[in-house]
C-alpha cells in the first residue's frame, strides 16, 4: 500500500543528543501527525500539524508541516532514556481521504544513558 | 476524557474461522479508523466509519468487514481466516476523521 518515505530507518543516540527525522512524500498533505509507538502498545499522538510552513512544539519535540505540503520534520532536543521507540509520521490527503491516515514506514530511536 | 478501548487485547484463532474485533472511541468521537500493523507492511489502512456510515475503505479483500453503531462503537469482522491475517489491529478515534487517537490494539495470532 501507500506509505510515506520516512527516514532515518533507525538512530542510535547518546542521551542529551538532538534528534531529527523526516517523512516526504511525492503527493501533497492536509494533515501531519506524528506518533511515537513502544512495545505492545498503539501509536500516542505527539504533534498535529494543519499548515503549510506551521512550526509546533510539544515540551522538547518540535515539528514542522513542510511548505511545499509534501514533507514534515520532527525534531527531539536533548534526548532522555525514556524517548526510545518507533516514531511515525502519518499524513491525511484531501476531503475524500478522510479517516485515512497513510504511514511512514516508522524511525526506531534507540538512547544510550 | 477515558481514551480508545480495544477488546480483546489478545486473541488466538485458526484458520479458517471468523473473529470480531471491539473498539469504544473517545466520547464524542465519531469517526472510527481501522489500521491493521504487521512488521513487513507497517501500518495500513482498513476502512474509517463515521455516524454508522462507512466513509473510506483500504485496499483489503472482502474477508475484511466493520460496523459502526448508534454510540459510535466499532466493530472489525475477519472471515475465514489466514494466517497472514496475523497482525495488531488498531482503531483510531477522532471527532471528525483527521487527529485521530490511538487504543492500546488487538494482537491476533492465527495458527
Amino acid at each position: 500500500g501507500q506509505q510515506l518515505n520516512q527516514s532515518p530507518q533507525s538512530m542510535f543516540i547518546q542521551e542529551g543528543e538532538d534528534v531529527s527525522m523526516n517523512c516526504t512524500s511525492s503527493s501533497i498533505f492536509n494533515t501531519w501527525l506524528w506518533y511515537k509507538q513502544e512495545p505492545g502498545e498503539g501509536p500516542v499522538l505527539l504533534i498535529a500539524l494543519y499548515k503549510a510552513g506551521e512550526l509546533t512544539s510539544n515540551g522538547r519535540l518540535t515539528a514542522q508541516f513542510g511548505i511545499t505540503r509534501k514533507d514534515s520534520f520532527l525534531n527531539i532536543s536533548a534526548s532522555i532514556p525514556s524517548d526510545v521507540g518507533i516514531y511515525f509520521c502519518a499524513g491525511l490527503r484531501g476531503s475524500s481521504n478522510t479517516g485515512k491516515l497513510i504511514f511512514g514506514q516508522g524511525t526506531t530511536l534507540q538512547v544510550k544513558p | 476524557k477515558a481514551g480508545v478501548t480495544q477488546t480483546p487485547r489478545y486473541l488466538i484463532k485458526t484458520r479458517g474461522q471468523q473473529v470480531t474485533l471491539s473498539c469504544s472511541p473517545i466520547s464524542g468521537h465519531r469517526s472510527v479508523s481501522w489500521y491493521q500493523q504487521t512488521p513487513g507492511q507497517g501500518l495500513q489502512f482498513l476502512f474509517e466509519y463515521f455516524s454508522e456510515t462507512q466513509r473510506n475503505k483500504g485496499n483489503f479483500p472482502g474477508r475484511f468487514s466493520g460496523r459502526q453503531f448508534s454510540n459510535s462503537r466499532s466493530e472489525m469482522n475477519v472471515s475465514t481466516l489466514e494466517l497472514g491475517d496475523s497482525a495488531l489491529y488498531l482503531c483510531a478515534s477522532s471527532p471528525s476523521g483527521d487527529t485521530q487517537y490511538f487504543g492500546p490494539g488487538t494482537r491476533l495470532t492465527v495458527l
